[in-house]
């Protein structure tokens, strides 16, 4: 599966837009852009994921760009609850199952 | 609709014993997962269990660790003589389908907490 880079942490206002960027360079042309969160001490939960179009939800939206090397995750709103670690995921192919966790953006939302 | 259901919630253990963690997939899906998250870390695949049949463990270590997923009732993940370094949470996820090539979306239970004493 491809490797995907993601900042750390990032900071947000409490009712701004939040974007979280997520670079997958070596993305192969079978391969899904997901993206998970982790809030505190629970199970991560499935936000969006994608192919090649932009994608969009009750949650976020997904942007991916035309090379496909890299995405953003758009929370237009975001609220204190936001606040998690959020994890882009590229996967496809035959061990389409098998989910890789990198270490994933820590975004604070702050009031 | 529940969601995936994982139980218990927090096991406390002493080296050398068995813990045995159970997970109940949301209903209608066939497919179960199970990940390990260390401290400070990424969850780690570990299992990929179909009803009475183990498809992936190629992420499970080679001893101590088994998982079932029989054909009646919850998947199973079951570790023998606990060892410290066996501490974490260990999360269960279930989905719909696995099309080789199509897109799999997983749903995580709230994970049951280990900790080996």
């Amino acid at each position: 599966d491809a490797k995907t880079t993601q900042p750390t942490s990032m900071d947000c206002a409490e009712g701004r837009a939040a974007n979280l960027p997520c670079n997958h360079s070596t993305i192969s042309g079978n391969e899904y852009v997901y993206w998970y969160r982790q809030i505190h001490s629970q199970g991560p939960q499935y936000i969006i994921h994608g192919l090649k179009n932009n994608e969009t939800n009750e949650m976020a939206s997904l942007i991916i760009t035309e090379d496909r090397k890299s995405s953003t995750l758009i929370l237009p709103h975001a609220t204190l609850r936001d606040t998690a670690v959020y994890y882009c995921i590229v996967n496809g192919g035959g061990s389409n199952y098998k989910l890789t966790f990198g270490k994933g953006t820590l975004l604070t939302v702050n009031p | 609709n529940a969601g995936v259901m994982q139980n218990p919630r927090h096991l406390v253990r002493r080296r050398g014993q068995e813990a045995r963690l159970r997970c109940s997939p949301m209903k209608g899906h066939s497919h179960v997962y199970w990940y390990r998250q260390l401290p400070e870390e990424g969850l780690k695949f570990m299992v990929y269990l179909q009803k009475e049949n183990i498809i992936d463990e190629s992420g499970m270590p080679k001893e101590r660790f088994s998982a079932e997923f029989p054909k009646e009732g919850p998947s199973i993940l079951r570790i023998q003589q606990v060892v410290r370094g066996d501490s974490a949470a260990y999360f269960c996820a279930s989905s719909l389908n696995t099309l080789a090539g199509s897109y799999n979306e997983q749903f995580f239970g709230p994970g049951t907490r280990l900790t080996v004493l």
